[in-house]
C-alpha cells in the first residue's frame, strides 16, 4: 500500500520569494510521483511528473521538483513565485506496477501576497 | 485539447433525492474515475471503471453507485442524497493504468444536500 504526506496544509508567501512545498511518501513497490495544481473553483491539472531518469523534473510555470529515493520524498520548487500560483497544490503517487490507484496528499494551499 | 465535462457545476438536493452526476470525455480514455474532495482530506476516490460496463470500488463506495454504458460516459449516483454527502466531486479519465499516465479531470460538481 502507499501513502502521501503533504508536510504542510497552508504555506503564506510573498510574491517574487522562493516556495517549497513538501510532500513524502512511503510505498513497498517502486512508484511514479506527480504534482498536480487546483486554481479556485477548477479541476486539478497536471503540474509535472517523475516517471525515471533524471531526479529533477521541470513542469509549468517554472516549477521543478527533485525525487529523493533515499528519503521518499518529492518537494515541489519554484525560485519566485506570483500572484497567480496562488492555488492548491496535491502531491500523488501511482505504483509501477500497474493498476489504477493513484493516491493523493490531503493538498497543500499556497498563498502568495503581495 | 482534452476535455473531461461535468453536466452541473453546482446542485442542492434534499435529503433522499436521487442524484446523478454525468461525466463525459473526449480522449478516448479507457479509464474514469469518480472522486470526492474534501478540506484537509485530499480526493478519495469512490469508483473507477477501465472498460464499459466495468467497474471497481475505490475507497469510499458506501452510499453511491456508477455507470458507464458508453466508453466516454461515466455516471454517479447518489441512491438517496445525504447531508454528509455534501461535498465537490470531480470526475476524471486517463489512458491504461501503466506507465504513469497523467490523469485529467474535470472542472467538479459542487453538491449541497439539504
Amino acid at each position: 500500500a502507499q501513502s502521501v504526506t503533504q508536510l504542510d496544509s497552508q504555506v503564506p508567501v510573498f510574491e517574487e520569494a522562493p516556495v517549497e512545498l513538501r510532500c513524502n511518501y512511503s510505498s513497498s513497490v517502486s512508484v511514479y510521483l506527480f504534482w498536480y495544481v487546483q486554481y479556485p473553483n477548477q479541476g486539478l491539472q497536471l503540474l509535472l511528473k517523475y516517471l525515471s531518469g533524471s531526479t529533477l523534473v521541470k513542469g509549468i510555470n517554472g516549477f521543478e521538483a527533485e525525487f529523493n529515493k533515499s528519503q521518499t520524498s518529492f518537494h515541489l520548487r519554484k525560485p519566485s513565485v506570483h500572484i497567480s500560483d496562488t492555488a492548491e497544490y496535491f502531491c500523488a503517487v501511482t505504483p509501477n506496477t500497474g493498476g489504477f490507484k493513484t493516491i493523493f496528499g490531503a493538498g497543500t494551499r499556497l498563498f502568495v501576497k503581495a | 485539447d482534452v476535455k473531461v465535462t461535468q453536466s452541473s457545476r453546482y446542485l442542492v438536493k434534499r435529503t433522499g433525492e436521487k442524484v446523478f452526476l454525468e461525466c463525459v470525455q473526449d480522449m478516448d480514455h479507457e479509464n474514469m474515475f469518480w472522486y470526492r474532495q474534501d478540506p484537509g482530506l485530499g480526493l478519495r476516490l469512490i469508483y473507477f471503471s477501465y472498460d464499459v460496463k466495468m467497474k471497481e470500488k475505490g475507497d469510499i463506495p458506501e452510499g453511491y453507485s456508477v455507470s458507464r454504458e458508453k466508453k466516454e460516459r461515466f455516471s454517479l449516483i447518489l441512491e438517496s442524497a445525504s447531508t454528509n454527502q455534501t461535498s465537490m466531486y470531480l470526475c476524471a479519465s486517463s489512458l491504461t493504468g501503466r506507465f504513469g499516465n497523467t490523469i485529467y479531470f474535470g472542472e467538479g460538481s459542487w453538491l449541497t444536500v439539504v
